[in-house]
């Protein structure tokens, strides 16, 4: 099993919908979850980061977090064009190194 | 304040050929990553160190990779020799050391894409 999975393949959402991508980790002991964005061409840039159970919201994006079942996703409400880009979960593997996923890629209609 | 600046943007270089990759960490940041992402693999982490000291470095492919960090604003990246297999686009990230009370965020440079011919 991979340590970080994100099996979803591209995801497209009409412009205003909501986008929601999900994320599952192997090691139980993990403890702090990030939500990366990487457009095109460019660098990850850190968007969400959770630590404990339940939901994180800021903006648009909300996070939720259920160690009990391992996973991770991330909501987007009122999707824009400029949403449009790879989401990379990642998860503090406990040695201060983080694990990414393979990303999903997200592509808003308008 | 500046971000993780890296150096150069863009490298092509022939195989055999050596190659630095060069990466100042943000002002303050005391833990530096080295990564390196391809279409097949992933976002893979190198090596990371903290305080200047390489702590992990179970990342690097093999001995044609090197890294070091002479000082807290300064890190190398180099292969020698280079393949073609090492093309890829390879990131330098920062943040606080942990347990220094600092965000545990992760910052990432802008990257240098790879291309050995």
């Amino acid at each position: 099993q991979k340590e970080v999975e994100q099996n979803s393949g591209p995801l497209s959402v009409p412009e205003g919908a909501i986008a929601s991508l999900n994320c599952t980790y192997s090691d139980r002991g993990s403890q702090s979850f990030f939500w990366y964005r990487q457009y095109s061409g460019k660098s990850p840039e850190l968007i969400m980061s959770i630590y404990s159970n339940g939901d994180k919201e800021d903006g648009r994006f909300t996070a939720q977090l259920n160690k009990a079942s391992q996973y991770v996703s991330l909501l987007i409400r009122d999707s824009q064009p400029s949403d449009s880009a790879t989401y990379l979960c990642a998860v503090n593997r406990g040695n201060n190194r983080l694990a990414f996923g393979k990303g999903n890629q997200v592509v808003v209609i308008p | 304040d500046a971000g993780v600046i890296q150096s150069p943007r863009h490298e092509v270089t022939e195989m055999g050929q050596e190659v630095t990759l060069r990466c100042k960490p943000i002002s303050g940041h005391n833990s530096l990553f080295w990564y390196r992402q391809t279409m097949m693999r992933g976002l893979e982490l190198l090596i990371y160190f903290n305080n200047n000291v390489p702590i992990d470095d179970s990342g690097m492919p093999e001995d044609r990779f090197s890294a070091k960090m002479p000082n807290a604003s300064f890190s190398t990246l180099k292969i020698q020799p280079s393949e073609p297999r090492d093309s890829a686009v390879y990131f330098c990230a920062s943040r606080h050391k942990p347990g220094t009370g600092g965000p545990i965020e992760q910052y990432f440079g802008p990257g240098t894409r790879l291309t050995v011919t």
